[in-house]
């Protein structure tokens, strides 16, 4: 059975500090999606990692993914307030009918 | 662009009542998706279809029908609700690189 886990499931921090988002997953794939999810709302496309070794930033928010290990990190850059939200790492299992199996999500707030 | 759309926003039924949730999207996807979304979890999917006319079971189908009706419609059918179905509902559908376009999503409510 393919488990996607992330750790932590819920992270405090201040502003201006640095921290890591992991998920690991159990079974071999070679496409990982993070996802953003504001209270209420529905899930915004963050990072799309398509081989081993990717690496993708965008603002103060750095992806990597490690297919040999079966993990990928979401490295967050002296947090803002705006970055509080839910983030979700999705692993492809299906293919090519790109089938999800998505972690629990990380609860991130960022405190002023 | 209105990307992925779904109706309705809000719904509450009583158990055995059914009802259908609509999606479409105009982004020219082949690929829709069909998932709920439980308190204190990711997302799980229901059902997928790779292009019009073509439906396929996902991790959690039991108590759901689909249809795809062309190329931008996926229907999602509760036959007879139950209580373990109250969710969020979302639709997706896939963009070139394999990501997932969302809708904004259906609360549904079953008493």
């Amino acid at each position: 059975e393919l488990k996607v886990e992330q750790n932590p499931l819920f992270l405090s921090m201040q502003e201006g500090k640095n921290y890591t988002i992991y998920c690991n997953y159990s079974t071999t794939s070679d496409r990982l999606y993070w996802y953003r999810q504001d209270p209420g709302k529905s899930l915004e496309s963050l990072f799309v990692l398509l081989s081993n070794g990717a690496v993708k930033q965008e603002g103060r928010l750095m992806a990597s993914l490690d297919t040999k290990a079966r993990l990928s990190t979401l490295h967050i850059t002296a947090a803002v307030h705006d970055l509080s939200a839910t983030y979700f790492c999705a692993v492809n299992y299906g293919g090519a009918t790109n089938k999800l199996i998505f972690g629990t999500g990380t609860l991130l707030a960022v405190q002023p | 662009n209105a990307g992925v759309t779904q109706t309705p926003k809000f719904q509450v039924l009583k158990t055995g009542q059914s009802m259908t949730l609509q999606c479409a999207q105009d982004m020219n996807h082949n690929s829709m998706y069909w998932y709920r979304q439980d308190p204190g979890m990711g997302l799980r999917l229901i059902y997928y279809s790779a292009s019009e006319g073509t439906t396929d079971k996902g991790e959690v189908p039991n108590g759901y029908n689909v249809s795809r009706l062309n190329k931008r419609e996926f229907s999602l059918r509760l036959e007879s609700a139950a209580p373990s179905q109250t969710s969020v509902y979302f639709c997706a559908s896939r963009g070139t690189r394999g990501e997932q376009y969302f809708g904004p999503g259906t609360r549904l409510t079953v008493t």
